[in-house]
């Protein structure tokens, strides 16, 4: 157990809706990072938020947001879904806002849009 | 062009043979870090190990071991007597120091038959 956790675990939804996922990083972390795995595109890095503002972004759709809370939780709002945004969403924390430091995965969210 | 290639997409061994899973990366940085994950048929991915870019220097744990060569712009991953346990997909990757992304290979997915 990494100690990052996140809800929900599975995700059905139709096209055009929206939807929220949720991540509490690991206890003293202070990064949280998003990654989409997909079949076809492999695990993308999504975005990064460190101590409650954005650090990086890497191939984040303009349909999608995120933010981190005071209490360092972050949500990840994905809206006017499409078929192909189903996928695999990991989020992962680190100690600090560096990207060279070891990352600790969360179990994921299943999301399916039919 | 792919910051990390793993060009063995698929490997099967049979239980207690070794098995070398490949890894090259792309960086014009003279400071970076790169890491290997495995994910396991749970999902969740776990974090192996982080080296730097100045450190050269092999590494071994129980019956994993890392090949680091700059020359080649290669980060091996060796496991020695394979079990089945050992059975899911490794993830090499990259992060540089100059920027604030991280990049993963497209994965290599082990498979050890008893």
């Amino acid at each position: 157990d990494s100690g990052v956790t996140q809800t929900p675990k599975h995700l059905i939804t139709a096209t055009g809706q929206r939807v929220t996922l949720r991540c509490s990083p690991r206890s003293g972390d202070l990064s949280v990072y998003w990654y989409q795995q997909s079949l076809d595109q492999g695990l993308q890095f999504l975005i990064q938020y460190y101590n409650g503002e954005e650090r990086a972004k890497g191939n984040i759709l303009e349909r999608f947001s995120a933010q981190q809370f005071p209490d360092l939780h972050s949500e990840l709002n994905l809206s006017s879904l499409e078929l192909g945004d189903s996928a695999l969403y990991f989020c992962a924390s680190s100690v600090d806002g560096t990207t060279w430091r070891e990352q600790y995965f969360g179990p994921g969210t299943r999301l399916t849009v039919t | 062009a792919q910051k990390v290639t793993q060009a063995q997409t698929e490997i099967s061994v049979v239980e207690k043979e070794d098995v070398t899973l490949d890894c090259v990366y792309e960086t014009r940085d003279t400071t970076y870090y790169l890491f290997w994950y495995k994910q396991p048929p749970s999902g969740e991915l776990v974090f192996l190990i982080r080296r730097n870019s100045f450190d050269e220097q092999n590494e071994i744990s129980g019956r994993y071991s890392w090949n680091f060569q700059k020359s080649t712009s290669s980060f091996n991953f060796t496991i020695t007597a394979s079990q089945v346990v050992d059975s899911a997909v490794y993830f090499c990757a990259l992060s540089e120091f100059s920027g604030n992304q991280f990049y993963f290979g497209t994965g290599t997915s082990l498979t050890v038959i008893p």
